[in-house]
Formats: C-alpha cells, sequence, structure tokens
C-alpha cells in the first residue's frame, strides 16, 4: 500500500529564511508525487509534480522538490519564505498507474513572521 | 466561473438528517472523487468514479454514498448524518488520456457541520 509521510505538522520561519517542507513516501512501484498548497479558505492549488524525467522540478511560486528515490523522499523548498507563503502544504502519491487515486499525507502548515 | 463546482459551500445541520454535497465539473475530465478534510489528518478519499458506470469505495466510506448521474455530476450522500462526520469535503477531477499524470483539480469545498 502507499503511504505519505509529512515531518513536522507545523514549520515557522522567518521572511527571507529558507522553506524546507518534508515528505516521504512508501510505493511499490515507481511513484508520481505531488505538491498541494491551500491558502485559508481555499481549495487546494498544484504546487508542483513529479512524474517521470528530471529529478528536480521547478513549480509556481519560487518552489522547488526533488525526487530522491534513495530516499524515498519528496521534499519542499523555496530560497526565500515570503509572508504570502503562509499556507498549509500537501504532499500526495499515486502509484503513477491509470487507475489510482491519490494518497495524502496530514499537511504542513507554513507560518512565516516578518 | 470555477471548473470544479462544489454545492452548498457551507451546511449546518443535525443530527439524522439526509444531506446531499453536489460537485459538477466542466474540466470535461472522467474522473471524479470526494475527499474529507479534518485538521491534522490531511485529506481522505471517501469514494471515487472512474466513469459513469464505475463507483469505487476509498478508504472512509462507511456511512456515505455516492451517484453519478452524468459524467460531469458526482454527489456525495450522508443517509443519516452524525456529529463526527462535521469536516471540509472536497470534489476533484483527473483526467484519464494522453499524458495522464494522476494530477488533481479541486472544488473550492463544502464545510459540513452536523450538530
Amino acid at each position: 500500500a502507499q503511504s505519505v509521510t509529512q515531518l513536522g505538522s507545523h514549520v515557522s520561519v522567518s521572511e527571507g529564511a529558507l522553506v524546507l517542507l518534508r515528505c516521504n513516501y512508501s510505493s511499490s512501484v515507481p511513484p508520481y508525487l505531488f505538491w498541494y498548497v491551500q491558502y485559508p479558505n481555499q481549495g487546494l492549488q498544484l504546487l508542483l509534480k513529479y512524474t517521470t524525467g528530471a529529478t528536480l522540478v521547478k513549480g509556481i511560486n519560487g518552489f522547488e522538490a526533488e525526487f530522491k528515490k534513495s530516499e524515498t523522499s519528496f521534499h519542499l523548498t523555496k530560497p526565500s519564505a515570503h509572508m504570502s507563503d503562509a499556507a498549509e502544504y500537501f504532499c500526495a502519491v499515486t502509484k503513477g498507474q491509470a487507475g489510482t487515486a491519490l494518497i495524502f499525507g496530514k499537511g504542513t502548515t507554513l507560518s512565516v513572521s516578518s | 466561473d470555477a471548473d470544479v463546482t462544489q454545492t452548498p459551500r457551507n451546511r449546518i445541520t443535525k443530527t439524522g438528517k439526509r444531506i446531499m454535497l453536489e460537485c459538477s465539473q466542466t474540466k470535461g475530465h472522467d474522473r471524479m472523487y470526494w475527499y474529507r478534510q479534518d485538521p491534522g489528518l490531511g485529506l481522505r478519499l471517501i469514494y471515487y468514479s472512474f466513469d459513469v458506470k464505475d463507483i469505487n469505495k476509498g478508504e472512509i466510506s462507511d456511512g456515505y454514498s455516492v451517484s453519478r448521474q452524468a459524467q460531469a455530476k458526482f454527489s456525495l450522500s450522508l443517509e443519516s448524518a452524525i456529529p463526527n462526520q462535521t469536516a471540509l469535503y472536497f470534489c476533484a477531477t483527473s483526467d484519464l488520456g494522453q499524458g495522464y499524470t494522476g494530477e488533481l483539480f479541486f472544488g473550492e469545498g463544502s464545510r459540513l457541520t452536523v450538530l
């Protein structure tokens, strides 16, 4: 069975600091991996995704993530946090085959202070 | 207009009442999903449908039922609502075609409170 573990339910950074949100996955087959963001009182928006090919994936708003098969990780980073990055972030995995739904992690709330 | 529309956006009801949450999409996607979001638990899959004749249970289907009335419509019903079904419910769609990636497209959510 697939699963996703997000380390840290809450991460706090200062504006301008590095953002690092951790995600580890478990999958019996090559996975497709996703990061979604949820701003307050809104739905979920795709930040970035890894399917195949280049393991460093760039997304919207300056975020990027690296797929590391040996570490079963897909950590999300941003070099310099902005106040507008404050939101909840979800990592998700699917089997990479037609016929499966996304499995989500429990989420990490990012707070950004000035 | 949103590609994935959920109604109602907010609903307060009482224990034992029947509730229906509706979802419609204009993306032309075959696949539709219902997820539930609870604080600290992330999103959990309730039901999903890969086409009009296909309905599948997710990890937390007990107490819920669904109907896929058309390719564009997928409704979630709570036959007899209970307080622990208080949550934020999301409908989502995905495409199954060339370039399939599994990406989900979400509605804005329906907040349900059961008293």
